[in-house]
């Protein structure tokens, strides 16, 4: 069965600091996707960044940077000069192999909640 | 233009009772799905749909019924509401492309409060 573990429940930290928010993944495919959400207050999930299991290439999008590394099972997530707005919980989530169409199911961590102090 | 809507967006009823959250996605999906959000933010797949057939049924009580009236509508039917169902309830959808998986785009939410 697939896991994803996110260590970090509530991270806080002062506007303009680097943060890295932690992912650890299980599962049991060589086929599989990893993803990143982000809840705002506001309450809605908005999609950052999909990664498969093929492509360890790591991915910067402006302030956004993520790290995926097969061999230690992780996705971390980094934001660099953090600001306010970035005040979240951000979700990391993983999708194993197709098995039928319909199949792909999301698994959640818990979720880090991310406090930046203006 | 919203692209998956939800409805209502606040539900608060009492005990006993028997509601219905509707979901409407305008992308074109094929596969819709509701998803559970409890008071610690854990969020949980229930079910999914995929051209109005059930495809996955996670450990859901069976009083929560879904249903697809058509590809661009998962409605969510709760029976005999109790006070753990209280949540925020989450419709998605994607594109499902076979061995590409496409990123799920999610509804605004429901919250939905038992008392």
């Amino acid at each position: 069965a697939q896991k994803v573990t996110q260590a970090q429940t509530e991270i806080s930290v002062v506007e303009k600091e680097d943060v890295t928010l932690d992912c650890v993944y299980e599962t049991r495919d060589t086929t599989y996707y990893l993803f990143w959400y982000k809840q705002p207050p506001s309450g809605e999930l908005v999609f950052l960044i999909r990664r498969n299991s093929f492509d360890e290439q790591n991915e910067i999008s402006g302030r956004y940077s993520w790290n995926f590394q097969k061999s230690t099972s992780s996705f971390n997530f980094t934001i660099t000069a953090s600001q306010v707005v970035d005040s979240a919980v951000y979700f990391c989530a993983l999708s194993e192999a197709y098995s039928g169409a319909g199949s792909y199911q999301l698994t959640f961590g818990k979720g880090t909640k991310l406090s930046v102090i203006p | 233009d919203t692209a998956v809507s939800q409805t209502p967006k606040y539900l608060v009823t009492q005990m006993g009772n028997d509601k219905s959250i509707k979901c409407e996605q305008n992308l074109g999906h094929d596969t819709m799905y509701w998803y559970k959000q409890d008071s610690k933010k854990f969020l949980k797949i229930m079910f999914s749909y995929n051209n109005k057939e059930l495809i996955i049924n996670e450990t859901v009580p069976n009083r929560f019924s879904p249903k697809s009236p058509d590809k661009a509508h998962l409605n969510l039917h709760i029976n005999s509401l109790e006070l753990g169902d209280s949540a925020v309830y989450f419709c998605a959808s994607s594109q499902d492309r076979g061995l590409t998986y496409n990123e799920q785009f999610f509804g605004p939410g429901t919250r939905l409060t038992v008392l």
